[in-house]
This record gives structure tokens, C-alpha cells and sequence, in this order.
């Protein structure tokens, strides 16, 4: 069964400063991989997203992320945050052996001042 | 804007009342999904229709009866709901059911009094 894990469920970040936001996944195949950003009160809106390729993938928002295989970890990057940064992000998993979205948990991201 | 609208953005309702849930996608899009989104809990898969053909229904109880009368059109009919169907309801669309990049709506809150 494919599962994500994202291990922390609330961060707080000073603006200015990077940003790690970590996602393991579980996925029997080749996984694609997903974030999603989620605003409050609002849907969800896709960050990036990695299919094959360059494991490094770049997003919107100054956003990228690595896919490791070894790890079974695709974990969120941002040098430098800014307060319109703060929401809730959510990583997913999917692929070619079955092609629903399993979603994490989320990571609610605070940024001070 | 992504392409995905759901109106209405909230909702009130009895328990005893029926009401129903719309989502529109202008992407020209085959595959339509309707998912949970409750409080400190992952995204859930409720439904999937690919071509207006309902794909998965994942164990949703039968007080939530989707519709799909065409590709850009989805519905989730409401009756006899419990206060612990209140939560975040989210309309996403894809390509085709193979594809597991979705587009969100921003979602329909719904409360159960």
C-alpha cells in the first residue's frame, strides 16, 4: 500500500530564513511525487511535482524539492521565506501501478516577523 | 483560479436536510474527484468518475450519492448527514484517470448541525 509521511505537523520559520519541510513516502513502483500548498479556507494548489528525470525539480514560488530514492524521501526546500509563504503544505504520492493520490497528513508552516 | 469551481464555498445543514454539492472544471478535463478533508486528518479519496463513469467509490457511505451528468460537471448529493460529516470538501479534476496531476477547487465547508 503506498503511504506518505510528513513527520512534522506544525513548523516555524522567522521570514528571511530557509525553509525544509520533509516528506517520506512508501510506493511499490516508480512514484510521482507531489506538493501541494493549501491557503486557509481554500483548495489546494499544486507547488511542483516529479515524474522522472532530474531529481531535483524546481516549482513556483521559489519552491523546489529532491526526490531520493534511497531515502523514499522528497522534502521541500525555500532559501528564503517570506510571510505569504505561511499555509499548509501537503506532499502525495501516485505513479504508474496505481494512480490515485495518497496525501500526508500536512505541515502547517508559521512565519514570523 | 484553477480552473475548478465549487460552489458553494459553505454550508449549513440538518441533519435531517438534503442539499447537494456542485463542482465545474473548465480545463477540459475527463476525470473528476470528490475528496474529505477533515481536521487533523489526511485527504480522503471519496470518488472518482473518468469519462462520467464513476471508477471508485471508496467505502463512502451511502448518505453521500455523487453525480456526474457530464465531464465538467460533478455533484455530490447530501441527505441524512451526521455532525461528523462536517469538514472540508474538495473537487479536483485530471486529464484522465491516469493522470494523478489534479487541479483543485477551493472546496465547500460544510458543517452539520
Amino acid at each position: 500500500a503506498q503511504s506518505v509521511t510528513q513527520p512534522d505537523i506544525h513548523i516555524t520559520v522567522s521570514e528571511g530564513a530557509s525553509l525544509e519541510l520533509r516528506c517520506n513516502y512508501s510506493y511499490g513502483a516508480t512514484p510521482y511525487l507531489f506538493w501541494y500548498v493549501q491557503s486557509p479556507g481554500q483548495g489546494l494548489q499544486l507547488l511542483l511535482k516529479y515524474f522522472s528525470g532530474d531529481t531535483l525539480v524546481q516549482g513556483i514560488k521559489g519552491f523546489e524539492a529532491e526526490f531520493k530514492r534511497s531515502q523514499s524521501s522528497f522534502n521541500l526546500r525555500k532559501p528564503s521565506v517570506h510571510w505569504s509563504d505561511a499555509a499548509e503544505y501537503f506532499c502525495a504520492v501516485g505513479g504508474s501501478s496505481n494512480y490515485k493520490l495518497t496525501f500526508g497528513k500536512g505541515t502547517l508552516l508559521t512565519v514570523n516577523p | 483560479e484553477t480552473g475548478v469551481t465549487q460552489t458553494p464555498r459553505h454550508l449549513v445543514m440538518g441533519m435531517t436536510n438534503k442539499k447537494s454539492l456542485k463542482c465545474e472544471q473548465h480545463l477540459g478535463h475527463n476525470a473528476m474527484y470528490w475528496y474529505k478533508q477533515s481536521a487533523k486528518k489526511p485527504l480522503e479519496l471519496m470518488f472518482v468518475y473518468n469519462f462520467k463513469e464513476q471508477t471508485e467509490n471508496n467505502s463512502v457511505p451511502s448518505r453521500f450519492s455523487p453525480e456526474c451528468p457530464n465531464s465538467s460537471h460533478l455533484f455530490l448529493h447530501l441527505h441524512t448527514l451526521q455532525p461528523e460529516d462536517s469538514a472540508l470538501y474538495l473537487c479536483a479534476s485530471s486529464q484522465d484517470w491516469r493522470s494523478t496531476e489534479a487541479f483543485f477547487g477551493q472546496g465547500t465547508r460544510l458543517t452539520v448541525v
